[in-house]
């Protein structure tokens, strides 16, 4: 969805490294999210953020940090980058919806991480 | 546990027939069950939403039921398009800050 757009696409990088991976969108939604997906499993939340002011860990947040810069912007870094956080990771946005509970999420294209 | 399991793995079906995808879940609290479309290499592509308090939605050719009894949804596609191959997975949503629990998907492949 051209709307939220993630940088870089592809990416291959070392043990050890630091990655940044950054997400724009220009839906005008408060509420961010990053989340991995590994062949055979669901995807995985990392990190959410409600607002500029509000960061929160999801269930595999160890190893991962991110930083909303303001309210279009949510990258996610790999402080040092291992093997095991190969995978590919996606931004999504959404709307509070009814009550928060029927926010519709729109999903990035995805950035394809290779940590060798 | 939380989990969210869907089946087949994977389905193969003739252009312009129907099928029907199942969606098992033993998610607590649970408030939303979600059904996404992701082609091969883009995102997941929201196609329902449906509260606890809901049987029903439809988009389009797309027609998702859930029993909230049995812990059961369903993903009814009709008349397959060529487009509809694609992973379709399931989701739920609940808890105070409505956490989503996804499946592992059903790769479809619609073969003309």
């Amino acid at each position: 969805d051209a709307d939220v757009t993630q940088t870089p696409r592809n990416r291959i990088t070392k043990t050890g490294k630091r990655i940044m991976l950054e997400c724009s969108q220009t839906k005008g939604h408060d509420r961010m999210y990053w989340y991995r997906q590994d062949p055979g499993l669901g995807l995985r939340l990392i990190y959410y953020s409600f607002d500029v002011k509000d960061i929160n860990k999801g269930e595999i947040s160890d190893g991962y940090s991110v930083s909303r810069q303001a309210q279009a912007k949510f990258s996610l870094s790999l402080e040092s980058a291992i093997p095991n956080q190969t995978a590919l990771y996606f931004c999504a946005t959404s709307d509070p919806g009814l009550a928060g509970r029927t926010d519709t999420q729109y999903f990035g294209p995805g950035t394809r991480l290779t940590v060798l | 546990k939380n989990q969210v399991e869907q089946s087949p793995q994977s389905l193969i079906i003739l252009e312009g027939k129907n099928c029907t995808l199942q969606c098992n879940y033993t998610v607590s609290p649970f408030s939303n069950l979600r059904w996404y479309k992701q082609d091969t290499g883009r995102g997941p592509v929201s196609l329902t939403i449906m509260t606890f308090s809901e049987n029903t939605k439809s988009n389009g050719r797309y027609t998702a039921t859930l029993d909230a009894d049995t812990k059961q949804s369903s993903l009814h596609i009709t008349a397959s398009q060529l487009s509809d191959s694609a992973s379709y997975i399931c989701v739920t949503g609940g808890g105070a800050t409505n956490k989503l629990i996804f499946g592992t998907g059903t790769l479809l492949a619609v073969q003309p």
